[in-house]
């Protein structure tokens, strides 16, 4: 069974540039997960969406946002890029929306803003 | 909000020794998750720890949690080199919200 998948594996921008990242869930998953991995902060909560909606979102500013499609697949996109936000983003997929289930994660992207 | 603590933040072990990870969580929680990654890698799911007093083992890992002293152990036993990675222990904030929120990881080496 595939696991998680995202693309780019890596990603170069510049400051006030516009990133795409994407994110396939473990097929049959609903739930899908992102989490910003940022050297000395840690591993953060984004933005959690099920069946097409933000569910929750971290304490990140609106210039993080995404979607979520039809087939579960979701983007994440960040607006107005700076360099503190280099950094390994983590998708994970989950089979229900309800914390009873572990949260499966990708191979990661990593964006480094010049 | 709640707080995950981690310790050590660093181990640095003998192959064939035994020790203990310790995670500490501010508020309640029935869920607590143990994932290991590898450099440059990404999460690898270990244990899902859902009541008070579970127990879990896979190879010379062991999982416990105790949900009164808000406490997961992280037992590794015998280590042997390939465990060498970092391990986090994360927390459900609430069935509603399903953040994880994550420790600040164990950086383990594991040397002959």
């Amino acid at each position: 069974e595939a696991g998680v998948t995202q693309s780019p594996t890596h990603l170069i921008k510049t400051r006030g540039q516009q990133a795409t990242l994407r994110c396939s869930p473990i097929s049959g998953h609903t739930s899908v997960y992102w989490y910003q991995q940022a050297l000395g902060l840690g591993l953060q909560f984004l933005l959690w969406y099920d069946e097409g909606e933000e569910r929750n979102r971290g304490n990140f500013p609106p210039r993080f946002s995404g979607r979520q499609f039809p087939n579960y697949s979701s983007e994440l996109n960040v607006n107005a890029l700076e360099l503190e936000d280099s950094a390994l983003y983590l998708c994970a997929s989950s089979g229900a929306g309800t914390g009873s289930e572990t949260q499966y994660f990708g191979p990661g992207t990593r964006l480094l803003v010049l | 909000e709640l707080k995950v603590e981690q310790n050590p933040l660093f181990l640095s072990m003998q192959e064939g020794k035994n020790y203990t990870i310790y995670c500490n969580y501010s508020t309640t929680s029935d869920r607590l998750y143990w994932y290991r990654q590898d450099p440059g890698k990404s999460l690898e799911s270990l244990f899902v720890l859902l009541s008070n007093g579970a127990v879990k083992q896979e190879g010379r890992l062991m999982a416990s949690l105790d949900t009164k002293a808000r406490l997961s152990t992280l037992h590794i036993t015998a280590a042997v080199h390939d465990l060498s990675a970092t391990y986090f222990c994360a927390v459900l904030v609430s069935y509603n919200t399903d953040k994880l929120i994550f420790g600040t990881g164990t950086r383990l080496q594991v040397f002959p």
